[in-house]
């Protein structure tokens, strides 16, 4: 079953708030990914992390693999309405191969 | 390349009926997989497959069939639909069997419905 919480379920926030969320698991994870889902479109991959502590940005996004090897974090800085959707985070496990576990999401809604 | 390609966009079925959902990505990649999506339950693991030739199965593979023949294509198989298998399913695909650089890029989704 589910092996990562995510958490919010779902915000909503202001045109111009930073938002975070985050995922955590019981089980120790050496990649984590974060997604983005538009309605009706595909999860679109937003940033990977490869290394415990590891600290990376796109654009207004930020990650950030944690260094217990069992969360990671997603920050979005100044949001505007485009950032509307739903955000998923996902790990892969060293023994799993190419194997990801996904979280429940986070449906984020931007007001103008 | 046109990346990871679905086919079809939507679907209607009726119960017992059979169908099979195209997947096929021009990226040269080894790993593919199915998945679907259910309100609140994220996206669960129905088959994998790491090559050509082999496919295994993942969080929920009931009711569901696939095979890998080429390198481009994993289709997967509803034999007998239930209104339980009604969801959205996306097809992803990947570099290496394990171990370094897999990101996972995703198909536009097949809306399945089944009445």
């Amino acid at each position: 079953g589910q092996q990562l919480n995510q958490s919010p379920q779902s915000m909503f926030i202001q045109e111009g708030e930073d938002v975070s969320m985050n995922c955590t698991s019981s089980s120790i994870f050496n990649t984590w990914l974060w997604y983005k889902q538009d309605p009706g479109e595909g999860p679109v991959l937003l940033i990977a992390l490869y290394k415990a502590g590891e600290l990376t940005s796109n654009g207004r996004l930020t990650a950030q693999f944690g260094i217990t090897r069992k969360d990671s974090f997603l920050n979005i800085s100044a949001s505007i309405p485009s950032d509307v959707g739903i955000y998923f985070c996902a790990g892969r496990k060293e023994t799993s191969g190419s194997r990801l576990t996904f979280g429940e999401g986070t449906q984020l809604t931007v007001n103008p | 390349n046109a990346g990871v390609t679905q086919t079809p966009k939507f679907q209607v079925l009726k119960t017992g009926q059979s169908m099979t959902l195209q997947c096929a990505q021009d990226m040269n990649h080894e790993y593919m997989s199915w998945y679907r999506q259910d309100p609140g339950m994220g996206l669960r693991l129905i088959h994998y497959s790491v090559g050509a030739g082999i496919t295994d199965q993942g969080e929920v593979p009931n009711g569901y069939n696939v095979s890998r023949s080429t390198t481009e294509d994993f289709p997967l198989r509803l034999l007998s639909a239930a209104p339980s298998q009604t969801s959205v399913y996306f097809c992803a695909s990947s570099w290496a069997p394990s171990g370094g650089v897999n990101e996972q890029f995703f198909g536009p989704g097949t809306r399945l419905t089944v009445l």
